[in-house]
């Protein structure tokens, strides 16, 4: 069974600072797809951020990009910047490349902005 | 936009209680799932459904049952609500394709006493 592990349960960033989030996951397949979704305090999950496994490029999106490193089977989550709406819940998921495929979740870092 | 609605943000049942959370989805999506989340477990899946009428089981399905008699609709069910069972539901759905995210409800927080 593939497992996700988030090692941070909490981090915390000045504002404008950089924070880095980790993630590991456990998996014997190639084909996967890795998210990272972010919880405010609405409750409401966002997409921040995917990465396909069979691409070498990091995924980016603005002030998000990540760090895959397919071999040691490590996807952590940079924020550039951040800024004080960037408090949240930050979890990691997994997903095959099957279609449907659900997905796995990590136990989640909650990320404080400090002004 | 993709919008998944909860029926109830906030839900207090008494022990031993039959409790349905309903899910709906408005995007015609072929996929719904039911989680659970706990602090410090994160998200753990209890049912999803590819299609009308068809379910499977998650990691933790004891103690819950799931109803999809139209693509829009999910329901999870508590036959006989326990304490244990507190906690907060999250729907969500998505299209078939293996990269699309998942599309989450606002959550129901779900206090059995």
């Amino acid at each position: 069974a593939q497992t996700v592990t988030q090692s941070q349960p909490e981090m915390s960033v000045q504002e404008a600072e950089t924070v880095t989030l980790s993630c590991t996951y456990d998996t014997s397949e190639s084909d996967y797809y890795l998210f990272w979704y972010k919880q405010p305090p609405s409750r409401q999950m966002i997409l921040v951020i995917r990465q396909e496994a069979y691409k070498q490029q990091n995924a980016t999106e603005n002030r998000f990009s990540v760090n895959f490193q397919k071999a040691a089977k490590s996807f952590s989550l940079k924020i550039s910047d951040s800024q004080l709406g960037d408090a949240a819940m930050y979890f990691c998921a997994y997903g095959l490349e099957t279609s449907g495929s659900r997905l796995t979740f990590g136990e989640g870092t909650q990320l404080t902005v400090n002004p | 936009d993709v919008k998944v609605t909860q029926s109830s943000r906030y839900l207090v049942k008494r022990t031993g209680e039959k409790v349905f959370l309903e899910c709906v989805q408005d995007m015609d999506h072929e996929n719904m799932f039911w989680y659970r989340q706990d602090p410090g477990l994160g998200l753990r899946l209890i049912y999803f459904s590819y299609d009308v009428k068809m379910k499977e089981k998650g990691d933790i399905p004891e103690g819950y049952s799931v109803s999809r008699e139209k693509k829009e609709r999910f329901s999870l069910i508590l036959e006989s609500a326990s304490t244990n069972q507190t906690s907060m539901y999250l729907c969500a759905s998505r299209l078939t394709e293996s990269n699309s995210p998942l599309h989450f409800g606002n959550g129901t927080r779900l206090t059995v006493t």
